[in-house]
């Protein structure tokens, strides 16, 4: 099964700090994905990248950056951290658009 | 873009009896139909899936319906049991963004 690891699990923060999640996939896939997981609204796409160096634009993007800075690794940026972005935060990877995601286990970020 | 909307939000069946969910999607090129389950505290998992060129798929107990005139889908989980206990999240996309549009999730509670 495909192995994707987030870090922190857990974080806590002030609003307007600085928060960067990070995602690893080891399986080669193309395709990496951040999603935010709140009651209500399901899983909502924030950003999400075709290959190293790639970036396109989800559904909620409004206070986010994101960089893939090779095919392992993709970072979510929240360089103002607002209450509103309190949520469980999912990284996912697939081989190709269309197919089976697989998540990471989730980062749960707290803004106070 | 794709809207995915999914209802009910809170299931509660009897022991051995069946649930239905459902979905309807917006944008008639979306040709792919996941459905994950989410255990509490675990990351969504890909339970079953359905093409735009099928119909009806069925894995054991799980049984998955695409009506695309109407762009409606539904999971069926017939003889339920404590374990079948999760949330569950419909999407769809279409081949052309790479992008998986989430429901909002069913919280299913299978009683015994």
């Amino acid at each position: 099964e495909a192995a994707v690891t987030q870090s922190p699990r857990n974080k806590v923060t002030v609003t307007g700090g600085n928060v960067t999640l990070s995602c690893r996939q080891t399986n080669s896939h193309n395709y990496m994905y951040w999603y935010r997981q709140d009651t209500g609204h399901g899983l909502r796409l924030i950003h999400y990248s075709y290959g190293a160096g790639n970036l396109q634009i989800g559904d909620v993007p409004d206070g986010y950056k994101a960089t893939r800075t090779t095919q392992e690794d993709f970072f979510l940026l929240l360089e103002l951290a607002s209450p509103s972005q309190t949520s469980l935060y999912f990284c996912a990877s697939s081989n190709r658009g269309g197919n089976t995601l697989y998540f990471g286990e989730g980062s749960r970020l707290i803004v106070v | 873009g794709e809207q995915v909307e999914q209802l009910p939000s809170i299931l509660r069946v009897q022991e051995r009896s069946s649930a239905s969910i459902n979905c309807t999607y917006e944008n008639s090129a979306s040709n792919y139909f996941p459905w994950y389950k989410q255990e509490p505290g675990e990351n969504p998992k890909l339970i079953i899936d359905i093409r735009s060129n099928m119909e009806r798929k069925q894995i054991q107990g799980l049984i998955v319906l695409l009506d695309k005139k109407a762009k409606r889908f539904s999971l069926h989980i017939t003889d339920t049991q404590p374990a079948d206990s999760a949330m569950y999240f419909c999407a769809a996309s279409s081949g052309g963004n790479n992008k998986l549009t989430f429901g909002q999730g069913t919280v299913l509670s299978v009683i015994p």
